[in-house]
């Protein structure tokens, strides 16, 4: 099966700053890719699709980029709301396996 | 407004059995994929079943391969989980959430709120 790596597990970085959060596969996936976001205490949130696509209603500040086995998810212009922790997941065949998860914290 | 509630979950004993529902509202359910999502206490998300609009197709993650039957009624627009031979590791909340096209795995657009799963004696 093919196996998700986040890294880094957890960051922290102040308000205004540019955050990038890397998601590796262990094999090719094109750009079947998606990420969340999970506020503490929350349901996940549908962000990204297709490595770069945003959701309806996602602020413009959240992008994403990849295809193949590396991928990255940059919030420009991080936000006090956008304490949480993000995982990324990949859909290009079954089983759907999530990565580990990037907690992102405000300094 | 898409909805989805689950229930179901409670305190059950290792190697017991659980039936979750997901009743879901809001969409033509008997058009969209489904997904069971667990994510144990403090843990990351972890990907647990998916059946297709029509139950054609059907998959499960080896961890509860052989014990966890995902199943859909969809002239009730509901979505179930029905879990034997439950194990300490089964300890989660469990999340039903919605795929994005009838027949092909998909990301989760939406999300219910989870019923939480306890595995202990």
């Amino acid at each position: 099966d093919i196996q998700m790596t986040q890294s880094p597990s957890s960051l922290s970085a102040s308000v205004g700053d540019r955050v990038t959060i890397t998601c590796r596969a262990s094999q090719g996936i094109s750009n079947y890719l998606a990420w969340y976001q999970q506020k503490p205490g929350k349901v996940p949130k549908f962000l990204i699709y297709g490595a770069s696509t945003l959701q309806s209603g996602v602020p413009s500040r959240f992008s994403g980029s990849g295809s193949g086995t590396d991928f990255t998810l940059t919030i420009s212009g991080l936000q006090p709301e956008d304490v949480a922790t993000y995982y990324c997941q990949k859909y290009y065949s079954a089983p759907l396996a999530f990565g580990g998860g990037t907690k992102v914290e405000i300094k | 407004e898409v909805q989805l509630v689950e229930s179901g979950g409670g305190l059950v004993q290792p190697g017991g059995s659980l039936r979750l529902s997901c009743a879901a509202s809001g969409f033509a359910f008997s058009s969209y994929s489904m997904n069971w999502v667990r994510q144990a206490p403090g843990k990351g998300l972890e990907w647990v079943s998916y059946i297709s609009s029509t139950s054609s197709t059907i998959y499960y993650a080896d961890s509860v391969k052989g014990r966890f039957t995902i199943s859909r009624d969809n002239a009730k627009n509901s979505l179930y989980l029905q879990m034997n031979s439950l194990r300490d590791e089964d300890t989660a909340v469990y999340y039903c959430a919605r795929g994005r096209a009838a027949a092909v795995v998909t990301p989760n657009d939406y999300w219910g709120q989870g019923t939480l799963v306890t595995v202990s004696s």
